[in-house]
């Protein structure tokens, strides 16, 4: 079956420690996003990729880093400048052409907790 | 800037009830998409629909509805005759087309929280 495996489903980390978050798809998908979500709140944009080898910066980038080595990969690094890194991680992707565009489809979600 | 505003932060309604999903987006791309996507307590969004911006047809899927409407920026979902397998947090979501500042990138409205009680 085709889909997006995020892994692990819960990451317990200590302060000052970088984390790196995995996002694996199947779906031969060009594009690949990661979003971040906290308590009550929407989904926010922090890093997306339409191309291997190619990444831009979200809305709320700083304290996080990225790498689009291959198509069916796209990892995200958890820093230590991250302010507050506890929050619920999902990582997506989509198609650039045919009639499934610009749908993003989302993997189980990864939740980080930082003490 | 995209923005997408979702005037219910929490709804709950009984079993068979209907129940209307309010979503109001701002963009200036000429060319843009809106989705709905539902979060279960697993946490894994699921894509529900899109719709394009020069398709202002309204969709039915079974018991989910949608209407669009251009004139007023919005997209609001109706789920008719609720079940308690409805209950879950919805978001409406709003991505420009090719061309614009926000192409290929999904803004998130802040969730509406469905409770559907037995």
């Amino acid at each position: 079956d085709g889909g997006i495996t995020q892994s692990p489903k819960y990451l317990f980390r200590k302060e000052g420690q970088n984390v790196t978050l995995s996002c694996e798809q199947n779906l031969n998908h060009d594009a690949m996003y990661w979003y971040r979500q906290d308590p009550g709140q929407g989904l926010r944009l922090i890093y997306y990729s339409q191309i291997v080898n190619d990444f831009q910066k979200g809305d709320i980038a700083e304290g996080y880093s990225v790498s689009r080595e291959k198509k069916e990969s796209f990892p995200l690094t958890v820093t230590s400048a991250q302010k507050n890194p506890t929050a619920f991680y999902l990582c997506a992707s989509s198609p650039r052409e045919g009639r499934r565009t610009y749908e993003q489809y989302f993997g189980p979600g990864t939740r980080l907790t930082v003490t | 800037a995209q923005k997408v505003t979702q005037a219910q932060t929490e709804i709950s309604v009984v079993e068979k009830e209907d129940v209307t999903l309010d979503c109001v987006y701002e963009t200036r791309d000429t060319t843009y998409y809106l989705f709905w996507y539902k979060q279960p307590p697993s946490g894994e969004l699921v894509f529900l629909i899109r719709r394009n911006s020069f398709d202002e047809q309204n969709e039915i899927s079974g018991r989910y509805s949608w209407n669009f409407q251009k004139s007023t920026s919005s997209f609001n979902f109706t789920i008719t005759a609720s079940q308690v397998v409805d209950s879950a947090v919805y978001f409406c979501a709003l991505s420009g087309g090719a061309g614009g500042t926000s192409y290929g990138k999904l803004t998130f409205g802040q969730g509406t929280i469905l409770t559907v009680h037995p």
